[in-house]
């Protein structure tokens, strides 16, 4: 039973089309994340959600958009994808905003062509 | 330089070799995470400790608060143990992982 799920784990579309991906967790944790990893495998937080609100936007562009139905979920869509957004982006969980253990999704790897 | 620094950045050793990967930070922290990604890409979290020495399995993990540096290390290392580590510290007060660059490790057999 997967702690943190996230959907699709391989990704492929044209510039400028629309795109999300989906994170779901079963731990009941507070706080989500998005981070994003680079060709060089160098981790960067984007956003993180706590209790479904928005805390953490780390000056991504505004083409990306998450989205907290519950504390359990939480989404990312990007608008007009770009080459530059290629990259493999990580959902994670924690029990509170103060960083607990971290659980991570298996990772999406998005490639824009 | 980043907040975070890694060494060394890959690392290759025989199957058995006591293997250590070190890691720096240059601002006061709250907590440091040890995570592996194996290369089928997932990440998993190794270890969180504030200070002292945590141990599972073969694998020991240090921190010295004052020299702001933590060790990762792995005894009897195996080509299972062939993963990217990477360290990320919380600051104090702060909501959010920086992280290191990442160590390679490979193990042969």
């Amino acid at each position: 039973d997967t702690a943190v799920s996230q959907t699709p784990k391989y990704l492929v579309t044209q510039m400028g089309n629309d795109k999300s991906i989906k994170c779901e967790q079963n731990l009941g944790h507070d706080t989500m994340y998005w981070y994003k990893q680079d060709s060089k495998k160098f981790l960067k937080i984007m956003f993180s959600y706590n209790n479904k609100e928005l805390i953490i936007n780390e000056t991504v562009p505004n083409r990306f958009s998450p989205k907290s139905p519950d504390k359990a979920h939480l989404n990312l869509h990007i608008n007009s994808l770009e080459l530059g957004d290629s990259a493999v982006y990580f959902c994670a969980s924690s029990q509170s905003v103060w960083y607990t253990e971290a659980f991570f999704g298996q990772g999406t790897r998005l490639t824009v062509v | 330089k980043n907040e975070v620094e890694q060494s060394p950045q890959n690392l290759t050793a025989q199957e058995g070799e006591f293997i250590t990967i070190n890691c720096s930070y240059s601002v006061g922290i709250s907590a440091l995470h040890w995570l592996q990604q194996h290369p089928g890409g997932g990440i998993v979290s190794l270890f969180m400790l504030s200070s002292g020495k945590k141990k599972h399995g073969r694998l020991i993990a240090t921190i010295n608060i004052q020299e702001k540096h933590s060790s990762l290390h792995i005894t009897a290392s195996h080509p299972r143990d062939s993963a990217v580590y990477i360290c990320a510290v919380r600051g104090q007060g702060a909501q959010k992982l920086v992280f290191g660059q990442g160590t390679r490790l490979t193990i042969n057999p």
